[in-house]
């Protein structure tokens, strides 16, 4: 499968722990996204990734929080000290560069559902 | 930043009928983007619109794009119970999406 793929697909964790998610984009997609989305919301921008660099971050993320994408490929998203409200599912897209002034879609993981207890 | 905002919230309709859902933003756009996401699941994309594109088809679906009043709309014509999705408008580079509209199609 060729998709963006996304581990583990269920995250159960206790409060005050760390988890850490992974993130494998489309091959040759340079630009990586993460998105965090709660019931019956839409998802919201967490940061993007273009290559290797983080070129974004959302005001949404805390300190807890930090990407990366060491080597342009595959990214990860921890989560320090996990509180009750990081319980969400945590959605990962890519796409491919960008051509002069045309538009891109985004291609979307299947997510992962994290649990905070 | 830009967004896109879904209306209505809910809407429940026969298979067969077709289901219309509109969408509106804030500033102006390059291009607006339509996203199915099935209960639990990632989001699939389902059709771009250019801003200087008034209409598109793909398949069952037609999307219209007003730039004067910033809003889009998404029909799906001859609705199937598979077609029961949330379905999100999106804009910008990082997109802002809404909430959703939530679509029901009952047998």
């Amino acid at each position: 499968d060729t998709g963006v793929s996304q581990n583990p697909r269920h995250k159960i964790t206790k409060r005050g722990q760390n988890v850490t998610f992974r993130c494998d984009p489309i091959s040759e997609h340079n630009r990586l996204y993460w998105y965090r989305q709660t019931l019956g919301q839409g998802p919201e921008f967490l940061t993007y990734f273009q290559n290797e660099a983080q070129l974004e971050k959302s005001r949404l993320l805390s300190d807890r929080f930090s990407a990366e994408r060491p080597k342009g490929s595959f990214s990860t998203l921890e989560i320090q000290r996990t509180e009750q409200g990081d319980s969400a599912m945590y959605l990962c897209a890519s796409s491919p560069p960008l051509l002069a002034g045309g538009p891109h879609e985004q291609y979307f993981g299947p997510g992962t559902r994290l649990t905070v207890t | 930043s830009q967004q896109g905002e879904e209306d209505p919230q809910a809407l429940s309709i026969q298979e067969g009928e077709n289901a219309t859902m509109n969408c509106s933003y804030k500033t102006s756009i390059n291009n607006l983007q339509w996203y199915r996401q099935n209960s639990g699941r990632g989001l699939v994309h389902l059709i771009l619109i250019r801003s200087n594109e008034r209409e598109k088809h793909s398949g069952r679906l037609r999307v219209t794009l007003d730039t004067s009043k910033k809003s889009s709309s998404l029909l799906i014509t001859a609705s199937r119970a598979a077609d029961t999705a949330s379905y999100f408008c999106a804009t910008g580079q990082n997109f802002v999406f809404g909430p959703g509209t939530r679509l029901s199609v009952l047998p």
